[in-house]
C-alpha cells in the first residue's frame, strides 16, 4: 500500500544535539511538507518542497533544516538552535504543485528533549 | 492574516446522536478545504476534501459542506458511535494548508 513512513516514532534529544527525522513516501507525490504540533495549538508549517532540490521556509523555520535530494524523501533536521524542540512532528505530501490536491499525512515522530 | 477557527473546542455526546462541527476561515480565497481525523498520538487521516467550486462532499456517515463566500464549513456526523471519538481538524488550502486547532469529540456508549 502506498503511504508516508516517518521514523523513528519516538526520538530523544540531549541539549545541544542535532537530530534528523526521516520521511519517506511511495505515493509518487511531488510536494512534501513538515508540520509541528504542540498541545493546544494547530499544526504549524516548518518547511515545504514542491520539487527535488528546492524547498521553502514555512512559518516557523528557525532552528530547522531540510533537504530534498530524492522525490521520495524529505528529512528534517532539528538543530541545536531550536530552543524548544519538544513536539510532535508530522510529514505530509500532496500529488502535485497544483493547489487543488489534498494532503496525505504520515504517523508522526514525537521528539523529546532530555 | 489567514486564520482558521474551529468551534466547539470540545464536544461530548451520547452514542447515536447526530452532530455538527464548525470551521470558519478569514480569507475566502481558498483552493480547497480538508477535514481530518486524529486519534491520540497518531497522524492525521483525511476524511473529506472539498474543492472551492463544490458545496459539499459525503462519505458514509460524514457530510461536509462549504460556503466559501461566508468563510464557513461544517462537518456533519450522523448516528455517532464511540469509535468516532477523536480530534477533528479543519484545514484550508491557500498556498499551503492552514489548520484550525481542532474539535475534540467524545462519544459515550
Amino acid at each position: 500500500d502506498g503511504g508516508i513512513t516517518q521514523s523513528p516514532k519516538y526520538l530523544f534529544r540531549k541539549e545541544g544535539q542535532n537530530v534528523t527525522l526521516s520521511c519517506e513516501q511511495n505515493l509518487n507525490h511531488d510536494a512534501m511538507y513538515w508540520y509541528r504540533q504542540d498541545p493546544g495549538q494547530g499544526l504549524r508549517l516548518i518547511y515545504y518542497s514542491q520539487i527535488v532540490n528546492d524547498f521553502q521556509k514555512g512559518d516557523i523555520a528557525e532552528g530547522y533544516s531540510v533537504s530534498r535530494e530524492k522525490k521520495e524523501s524529505f528529512p528534517l533536521t532539528v538543530t541545536s538552535a531550536q530552543k524548544n524542540p519538544t513536539a510532535f512532528y508530522l510529514c505530509a505530501s500532496s500529488r502535485g504543485t497544483e493547489r487543488n490536491y489534498g494532503y496525505t499525512f504520515g504517523s508522526g515522530t514525537r521528539l523529546t528533549v532530555v | 492574516k489567514q486564520e482558521v477557527t474551529q468551534i466547539p473546542a470540545a464536544l461530548s455526546v451520547p452514542e447515536g446522536e447526530n452532530l455538527v462541527l464548525n470551521c470558519s476561515f478569514t480569507d475566502s480565497a481558498i483552493y480547497n478545504l480538508q477535514w481530518f481525523r486524529q486519534d491520540p498520538g497518531k497522524g492525521l487521516t483525511s476524511l473529506l476534501l472539498i474543492q472551492s467550486s463544490q458545496r459539499e462532499q459525503t462519505s458514509g456517515r460524514l457530510n461536509a459542506s462549504l460556503d466559501k463566500s461566508s468563510g464557513r464549513s461544517t462537518l456533519y456526523i450522523a448516528a455517532s458511535q464511540p469509535g468516532d471519538s477523536a480530534t477533528y481538524l479543519c484545514a484550508v488550502r491557500y498556498s499551503t494548508l492552514t489548520f484550525g486547532k481542532g474539535t475534540m469529540l467524545l462519544v459515550s456508549p
